[in-house]
This record gives C-alpha cells, structure tokens and sequence, in this order.
C-alpha cells in the first residue's frame, strides 16, 4: 500500500459526459501529481499541485481541469467525454525537497462509452 | 514528443540469469532517473533510483547504470526471479521536485 488513494476504482460513463476522480495523497506529501495511461502507451503527465496552487502542466487537454483542496486531497475534472479519454488515470504524490520518488495510486480506470 | 524512451516493449529471461532493461533520454536537464516496476491492476511502485552525480547505484538484486554522455540508463536485475515479472517503468526529472517524464515501458517475463 503506497498510501495513496484514488477513488473510484473504476468508472463506465457516456460521451460527453463529465466526470471528477479523487486522490488523497499520503501523509505529509505537498505534491499531487496526475499522470494518464492510455493502452499502449506510457504514464503522460498531465498536471500537477504543489500544496494548493498549480506547479506543472503537461499533456493536460483543456476539457480537463483540477485543483488541490486545503486538505491537500486533489480533484481531476473530465468534461465532455469522448472515446479516446477511457484510459487509466493515476494520482501520485511526493514529499519536499529534491531527489524524492513520487508514490502512485492504485489508479480509476475510466471507460467512456 | 517522448523525452524518455524504451525501445524493447519486452524481455524475457530464464530465472536465475540477470535481466537488462534499457532507457534513453533526450533532454540533457534531466539530473534524477528512477525505475518503477508495475503488476497489473495496480498502480506503479518505486524501485531504485539514481542522481546525475552518481553513475551506478545498487540495491540487493537491482542495480542501475547511468551514462549521461550517452544519454542512457539500465536497470540489472541479478538474479531474476518470477516475482520480477512485471512492466518496467524509466522515469526522468529535470528540477527536482517536478513532474516525472515516463518511457512506455519494457514487460519483463521471468520464466522458471
């Protein structure tokens, strides 16, 4: 258990829908990161928090969007669904400081249909 | 564009043998590499990392190699196992503290 976690495990919706996935990232970490898995592919990064306030953006589309509560716990936004978004979608997190390995979720699997 | 490449989708070694997995990068800001290792259904788990200063760094049966001229890394798993099946994750970082840049990976099958 790498003390991240991410719900829904799973999820099954229609185009043009909109979704929110959720991470609660381990104690202490100040980072969230969110990464996309594709079939095929690598993790692509999409975008990332650094207690409360956006640090990075990636591959992130504009029909998705994500915040970082005071909690720390984070927020992805789908909106307008299409096919191609069924992916799994992976929070990570990571303490201050250089040199540190970022911790994964066990990943949502979202399935656009 | 993939800053982080793994040109072998997969790799299959006897137990016992001492499996290679290969990494090139592009982007020579890089200075943190790391290694995860993922099973199905789960989320990837770190393994061993390495900073630009060293150029080796090894941890029991997993060892990782740095050539930063070359722009390259391995991971050396000695001796393999068929617990050791799994994918293989290289990860890059420029700046630390930011995102990782992730290769597509390499599935490791560890036959006994």
């Amino acid at each position: 258990d790498s003390g991240v976690t991410q719900t829904p495990k799973h999820l099954i919706t229609a185009t043009g829908q909109r979704v929110t996935l959720r991470c609660s990232p381990r104690s202490g970490d100040l980072s969230v990161y969110w990464y996309q898995q594709s079939l095929d592919q690598g993790l692509q990064f999409l975008i990332q928090y650094y207690n409360g306030e956006e640090r990075a953006k990636g591959n992130i589309l504009e029909r998705f969007s994500a915040q970082q509560f005071p909690d720390l716990h984070s927020e992805l936004n789908l909106s307008s669904l299409e096919l191609g978004d069924s992916a799994l979608y992976f929070c990570a997190s990571s303490v201050p400081g250089s040199d540190t390995e970022a911790f994964f979720g066990q990943g949502t699997r979202l399935t656009v249909v | 564009d993939q800053q982080v490449k793994q040109n072998s989708p997969s790799l299959s070694v006897q137990e016992g043998r001492i499996s290679i997995l290969n990494c090139d990068y592009t982007n020579s800001m890089f200075d943190y590499f790391l290694w995860y290792k993922k099973y199905p259904a789960e989320g990837p788990t770190f393994l061993i990392s390495i900073s630009s200063i060293k150029d080796k760094n090894e941890d029991g049966r997993f060892t990782v190699f740095l050539n930063k001229s070359a722009k390259h890394l391995s991971l050396h798993i000695v001796p393999s196992q068929p617990g050791d099946s799994a994918v293989y994750f290289c990860a890059a970082s420029a700046n630390s503290g930011y995102a990782l840049n992730f290769g597509k990976g390499t599935s490791l099958l560890v036959t006994p």
